[in-house]
């Protein structure tokens, strides 16, 4: 298994508070994503990070911020967390270079903001 | 734009075969991957292809035609633990990031 490990794995919080997930790999691959999944939508990409301080926007990235200051951890910023931000946030990583680039993702983490 | 559609729920017998079907519009094409997640899960990896043709894996199997823009993932010998949710994703142009359909729920019964 890739090692991936998302914390926390479960937040609560309320709305207006800001919040960081962390996404931490022991793969040394270059490619992290951020995806959110949600009933009726599938998993929708947040925003990626292609190399240490190279990020970009995915599909839903309004509301969301992301650092990636070392190849092992990405972090993804809620500035001011709303309701419509209660989701599963799944982080992934991939490495081009080698086989076929498929993602392998972390165990998620729930986040539901009251 | 960019549109990935995958039937929403599917229901079949336990030692049956079922067929997954996936539709795609994108901008780009880099391959096409078919993940599994059970519920509560992570998604996990089944299977790649970038070119026509059908890839065979144990009892999954998948297939492509890039002229069509169409998938499917065909699971032989159905096992009750098959009970999942089926993504087909594809991968662009940019940043190996892969675009998700909203998944197949398949639902395996005795």
């Amino acid at each position: 298994d890739a090692g991936i490990t998302q914390s926390p794995r479960h937040k609560v919080t309320e709305t207006g508070t800001p919040v960081t997930l962390r996404c931490h790999q022991t793969e040394n691959h270059r490619y992290m994503y951020w995806y959110r999944q949600d009933p009726g939508h599938g998993l929708r990409l947040i925003h990626y990070s292609y190399g240490v301080k190279d990020t970009d926007k995915g599909e839903v990235s309004d509301g969301y911020s992301v650092s990636r200051s070392k190849t092992e951890d990405f972090l993804l910023t809620l500035e001011s967390a709303t309701s419509s931000q209660t989701s599963v946030y799944f982080c992934a990583i991939s490495d081009r270079g080698q086989n076929t680039g498929e993602l392998f993702f972390g165990e998620g983490s729930r986040l539901t903001v009251l | 734009g960019q549109n990935i559609d995958q039937p929403t729920e599917m229901t079949a017998t336990e030692g049956a075969i079922v067929q997954i079907n996936c539709t795609y519009q994108t901008s780009g094409f880099n391959g096409l991957f078919w993940y599994q997640q059970h519920a509560g899960e992570a998604p996990t990896f089944l299977s790649y292809n970038v070119l026509d043709g059908l890839e065979e894996k144990g009892r999954f199997s998948s297939f492509l035609s890039r002229s069509k823009g169409y998938s499917y993932l065909l699971l032989k010998e159905l096992q009750m633990k098959d009970s999942a949710s089926y993504l087909c994703a594809v991968r662009g142009n940019q940043g190996g990031k892969l675009i998700f359909g909203q998944g197949t729920e398949l639902s395996v019964k005795p």
